[in-house]
C-alpha cells in the first residue's frame, strides 16, 4: 500500500532557530513530491519536486529531494512565529487516478 | 482568477440530515478532488473527477456518500443521512489537465450535532 511518512509529527523551536521536517515515501509510480503549509485553512502550496538532488528554494525555505532513499526534507532557516503551521508532504501515484498520497503533517510551533 | 471556491464554509447538520458541499474549481481546471480531513488522521483522498465523469472514487464510503462534476456547475460532494463521525473538515482541490499542480479551496466545515 503507498504511504507518506513524516517525521517529526510535532516540533517547538525559538524564533531565528533553524529546523529540518522529513519525509519519506513508498509510492509506486511515483511522479512527485509535493510540500504545503497549512496553517487554519487550506493547504497552500510549498514545492513541488520531481528530480533527485535538485535544491527548491523560496526566501527561507528550501527543499530537496533524494530518490535513492525516497525522501524528501524541507528546511526552514531563521525561523519566525509566522512558521507556525502544520507542513504537510504528498507524492502522486501517477497512474490513471492521479491521486495524491499525504503524510500526518509535522505541526510546527515557534516560539517568540 | 478567484481560486477554488467552496461553500459553504461552515455546515452544521443535525444527524440524519442531508449536506451539500460545492466546489467551484478555478478558471481553466477540469479535474477536481474532494479529501477530508479529520484531526487523528490527516488528508485522506475521497474522489477524483473531470467533467461528468467520476475516475476515481476509492477513498469514498461505499454508502451515503455521493459526488458529481456536471457539465455546468460546481462539483457536488453529497452526504446523505449525516451521522456524527462525518464531522471534519471537507477540502477540494483542483487542477489543469495535465499538470500536478494542485491548488485547494479553504474547505468546508462539517459538523453533526
Amino acid at each position: 500500500e503507498d504511504k507518506v511518512v513524516q517525521s517529526p509529527l510535532s516540533l517547538v523551536v525559538h524564533e531565528g532557530d533553524t529546523v529540518t521536517l522529513n519525509c519519506s515515501y513508498e509510492v509506486t509510480n511515483f511522479r512527485s513530491l509535493l510540500w504545503y503549509k497549512q496553517e487554519k485553512k487550506a493547504p497552500t502550496f510549498l514545492f513541488m519536486l520531481t528530480s533527485s538532488g535538485i535544491e527548491k528554494k523560496s526566501g527561507r525555505l528550501s527543499s530537496i529531494l533524494d530518490k535513492k532513499e525516497l525522501s524528501s526534507i524541507l528546511n526552514i532557516t531563521a525561523t519566525q512565529t509566522g512558521d507556525s503551521a502544520i507542513y504537510l508532504c504528498a507524492s502522486f501515484n501517477a497512474g490513471n487516478n492521479r491521486k495524491l498520497i499525504w503524510g500526518l503533517g509535522t505541526s510546527l510551533a515557534v516560539n517568540p | 482568477n478567484a481560486g477554488v471556491m467552496q461553500n459553504p464554509r461552515h455546515l452544521v447538520r443535525r444527524r440524519g440530515q442531508e449536506a451539500r458541499l460545492r466546489c467551484s474549481p478555478m478558471k481553466g481546471h477540469s479535474h477536481v478532488y474532494w479529501y477530508r480531513q479529520l484531526p487523528e488522521e490527516g488528508l485522506k483522498f475521497m474522489v477524483y473527477l473531470q467533467k461528468e465523469n467520476i475516475i476515481d472514487e476509492s477513498g469514498m464510503p461505499k454508502e451515503r456518500f455521493s459526488a458529481e462534476f456536471p457539465k455546468e456547475g460546481p462539483s457536488i460532494l453529497r452526504i446523505q443521512q449525516v451521522v456524527r463521525g462525518d464531522s471534519a473538515a471537507y477540502f477540494c482541490a483542483s487542477s489543469p489537465r495535465d499538470t500536478d499542480g494542485y491548488t485547494f479551496g479553504s474547505g468546508t466545515r462539517l459538523t453533526v450535532v
